[in-house]
């Protein structure tokens, strides 16, 4: 079937440190791989995506590689901030055919000034 | 352009009662997929509506049951309400092509669930 395994949280990083949360995934055919972020109280937002393999999705910093032969798609940022403390999930859709989107537990950032 | 809104905020029932939650999907938007998200945990999906017919379902039992309208706006109902049904409720609206195709969804703010 298909799933998503993320880095569990809670991860608290003090200002501009830099940021990994790792994502691996496991799919039947050929997925496109998202990143989502809830702010406190919210919903989700798509923060980046990417649908092929070696496609590097981007948004606001945050940067996630899609590695086909490690069947992963980690999150990347290179100085967070107080502003980016929310919880970040994983998620993959099979672009060919119904499936929903399909996602990971989540992991909270916390970031400290 | 209006997003997608969710109504109500905030609910709170007991044990055995149902309940309908309601959303509208963004404009030009004429499918709606529903997701449970419980404390904690990512959202999982219950099901999805194209052109007013169900096209999709995840694994949640008979008494979680959905509409969608001519005007692509939805409702979630769920009957005898359980503890365990306590939750974010998330509603996300795409645009298809047709019932295979898959395009971006834009989610709602959610209605949160609590069951006594």
């Amino acid at each position: 079937g298909n799933s998503v395994t993320q880095m569990e949280g809670p991860v608290t990083l003090s200002e501009e440190a830099f940021l990994t949360i790792n994502c691996t995934y496991t799919a039947t055919g050929y997925p496109s791989l998202f990143w989502y972020v809830q702010y406190p109280g919210e919903g989700l937002q798509l923060l980046l995506k990417a649908t092929k393999a070696d496609d590097k999705g981007s948004n606001k910093g945050f940067e996630a590689t899609y590695r086909k032969e490690t069947t992963s798609f980690h999150l990347e940022k290179g100085s967070v901030q107080v502003s980016d403390s929310a919880v970040y999930f994983c998620a993959l859709t099979i672009s060919s055919g119904n499936t929903p989107l399909v996602f990971g537990k989540g992991t909270r950032l916390s970031v400290i000034a | 352009e209006t997003g997608v809104t969710q109504s109500p905020t905030h609910l709170i029932k007991t044990r055995g009662q149902q309940v309908t939650l309601r959303c509208s999907s963004q404009s030009g938007h004429n499918t709606v997929s529903w997701y449970q998200q419980a404390l904690g945990q990512g959202p999982q999906f219950i099901f999805q509506y194209y052109r007013e017919e169900e096209n999709g379902r995840g694994n949640f039992p008979p008494r979680f049951s959905g509409l969608q309208f001519p005007n692509y706006s939805s409702e979630l109902n769920v009957n005898a309400l359980e503890l365990d049904d306590s939750a974010l409720y998330l509603c996300a609206s795409s645009s298809r092509r047709d019932r295979s195709s898959y395009n971006e969804q834009f989610f709602g703010p959610g209605t949160r669930l609590t069951v006594l």
